[in-house]
């Protein structure tokens, strides 16, 4: 079964500091890995994916995200975080053979202080 | 393009009645996409069509809830009778038919409150 963890609830960092948000994925065959966001009232706003090829994607917003495949993980990044970046943050795994569902984590709320 | 478009925006209704969402894809999308956020559950699907045609429903709780499509630009999600344990935000979503590359596109949602 496909599954996706988010293991924090909530990440808190400071403006100007690198924010790192995790995931880790569970899949039968090859994973196919997404980031949303999420802002208040809103529904969610694609980031980023993986598929194949580099392991280090690059998404909007100037998130990255690398994709580690010993470790299952798909860690959401970005170097320098904005009071903006607060939000709802979902990673999701496709499912393998059912390439129109998507598994989602669930969600990790970033604050970012300034 | 003016995104995925969900109405209402807001509904409050009491329990036993009936509750419609409605839905208009993004032009030219053949997937669209339920969903449902609750702080329970997170995020979960219920229901998704391709070209118009019902695919995977399996993530519908109860027969209470119906889905149709009838045409590639309007979809709608009917809760009948409404109970308070179906509360949430109701999200739609569509993509384009491109393997496991689409990513999905997803409206502002309808938050739903049944009292």
């Amino acid at each position: 079964a496909q599954s996706v963890a988010q293991p924090e609830d909530q990440v808190n960092v400071a403006e100007g500091n690198p924010l790192t948000v995790k995931c880790t994925y569970s899949v039968s065959g090859n994973p196919y890995l997404f980031w949303y966001v999420q802002y208040p009232n809103r529904g969610l706003q694609f980031l980023l994916k993986y598929i194949t090829g580099d392991n280090l994607v690059k998404g909007s917003y100037g998130f990255e995200a690398e994709f580690n495949k010993s470790q299952t993980s798909f860690h959401l990044k970005k170097p320098s975080a904005l009071v903006s970046d607060s939000a709802l943050y979902f990673c999701a795994v496709r499912e393998g053979y059912n390439f129109n569902k998507f598994y989602f984590g669930s969600g990790t709320k970033l604050n970012v202080k300034p | 393009d003016a995104g995925v478009i969900q109405s209402p925006r807001h509904e409050v209704t009491e329990m036993g009645q009936e509750v419609t969402l409605r839905c208009k894809p993004i032009s030219g999308h053949d997937y669209l996409f339920w969903y449902r956020q609750t702080m329970m559950r997170g995020l979960e699907l219920l229901i998704y069509f391709n070209n118009n045609v019902p695919i995977d429903d399996s993530g519908m709780p109860e027969d209470r809830f119906s889905a149709k499509m009838p045409n590639a630009s309007f979809s709608t999600l009917k809760i009948q009778p409404s109970e308070p344990r179906d509360s949430a935000v109701y999200f739609c979503a569509s993509s384009l038919l491109a393997g496991a590359q689409g990513e999905q596109f997803f409206g502002p949602g309808t938050r739903l409150t049944v009292l």
